[in-house]
């Protein structure tokens, strides 16, 4: 059983499109959040939930809405999308906010054309 | 927020050597890990150490914490461990986030 899991893997769609990404986590921890990697590989932190709760919200365009129906559960919702969007947006979890160990879902590549 | 520099930014190894990658951060931490991207880009945790040392096989990883710097060890390096190493720090107080390095790709 995967621990983090992200659907889908990939996405290729046109500017202006909206897209959704799933990611549940299986390992019973209270806090997930969603990291995006640029194309330097570089990992920036968009949002945490603790419990549901949204507890981080980094600068992020509002086009951007993570919703949390449930502790095991953390969608990424992204309206109206820039070509500046495609990145590879990782889902990761961890028993408590910023405490102890993070486990990453595969990551899902968006490339926006 | 903290400083993350990781070094060397690139390092090339022939199969079997051993290598020394480095983590420092500008302020105190109390969460520092070391992550393994691979080159299919999945992210794997290796090693949780705020402090000490820890070894998982040929992995090995030091955090001196007072020196504010962290290394990780690989001994006798395998094409499967190529890919890119991060190491994140963060604090455990109000919502300071994880910050990750920039990483070195091996």
């Amino acid at each position: 059983d995967t621990a983090v899991s992200q659907t889908p893997k990939y996405l290729v769609t046109q500017m202006g499109n909206d897209k959704s990404i799933k990611c549940e986590q299986n390992l019973g921890h209270d806090t997930m959040y969603w990291y995006k990697q640029d194309s330097k590989k570089f990992l920036k932190i968009m949002f945490s939930y603790n419990n549901k709760e949204l507890i981080i919200n980094e600068t992020v365009p509002n086009r951007f809405s993570p919703k949390s129906p449930d502790k095991a559960h953390l969608n990424l919702h992204i309206n109206s999308l820039e070509l500046g969007d495609s990145a590879v947006y990782f889902c990761a979890s961890s028993q408590v906010t910023w405490t102890g160990e993070l486990f990453f879902g595969e990551g899902s590549r968006l490339t926006v054309l | 927020g903290i400083q993350v520099e990781q070094s060397p930014p690139d390092l090339i190894l022939q199969e079997g050597a051993n290598s020394t990658l480095r983590c420092n951060f500008s302020d105190s931490v109390n969460n520092l890990q070391w992550f393994h991207q691979n080159p299919w880009g999945q992210l794997i945790n290796l090693f949780y150490i705020p402090s000490g040392t820890k070894q998982n096989g040929r992995l090995s990883a030091t955090t001196v914490a007072t020196e504010r710097y962290s290394l990780l060890y690989i001994s006798s390096s395998q094409t499967t461990d190529s890919g890119v190493y991060f190491c994140a720090v963060g604090r455990d107080f109000g919502n300071e986030k994880l910050t990750f390095g920039t990483g070195t790709r091996l």
